[in-house]
């Protein structure tokens, strides 16, 4: 089992949609948790942290279910730019991130 | 504007000869991280520092190399590419917090190495 998994997609939707991916991790001890969103043949950029209390930053919002093992990313009323690769991370402890391989996300007109 | 810079942007290299990618960043973090990333896969550490402090992941070959001349550059030395070295480089950096838990990790634009 990987340590960070999520779907790969792609996930296909409309302008205006609502999108959510789900990211499952698989230490238990793990600290902090992440989204990057990665354009095509471009670096990592953050996105946003997630805190265990949830935290929303506009149309985006992130939660964390400790006991499920799962960090969660809402995107609401999409946008055509929103389309990307989702990537979320996982900190382990002491410096090292995992990365999962992303959930592509397609928002079409 | 503070950020993290990789030369070159784009690095092609013959079957077994060396290459050096570089990072350099001005946002004065103690933490620099290498990944190798292939098409649609996660970014895959490759090592580490903390300051001078050199952390190799169990699985980087040892066809890998990294120097951190000072806080601010850090070089990437591949000694004898193979065609399943072709990928993008990313380096990263973040600040380690007191407690040993780091914050966000800030990525450069990556090198992309093609092996002919």
């Amino acid at each position: 089992r990987k340590e960070v998994e999520q779907d790969p997609g792609p996930f296909n939707v409309p302008e205006g949609a609502t999108v959510a991916f789900n990211c499952t991790y698989s230490n238990s001890a793990s600290q902090s948790f992440f989204w990057y969103r990665q354009d095509c043949r471009k670096e990592p950029k953050l996105l946003m942290s997630v805190y265990s209390s949830g935290n929303e930053d506009g149309r985006f919002t992130a939660q964390l279910n400790r006991a499920s093992q799962y960090i969660s990313l809402l995107i609401r009323d999409s946008k055509l730019s929103d389309s990307a690769t989702y990537l979320c991370a996982v900190n382990t402890g002491g410096f090292k991130t995992i990365f999962g391989a992303g959930t592509r996300l397609f928002v079409k007109a | 504007d503070a950020m993290v810079i990789q030369n070159p942007r784009y690095q092609v290299t013959q079957f077994g000869k060396p290459v050096t990618l570089s990072c350099s960043q001005t946002l004065n973090h103690n933490v620099m991280y290498w990944y190798q990333q292939k098409s649609s896969q996660a970014p895959k550490l490759l090592f580490h520092y903390y300051d001078k402090d050199f952390n190799n992941e169990a699985d980087t070959p040892d066809n890998f190399q990294s120097r951190r001349p000072n806080t601010s550059f850090c070089f990437l030395d591949i000694r004898s590419p193979g065609l399943g070295d072709a990928a993008m480089y990313l380096c990263a950096t973040s600040r380690a917090k007191n407690s040993g838990r780091v914050n966000e990790q800030f990525f450069g634009p990556g090198t992309r190495l093609t092996v002919l």
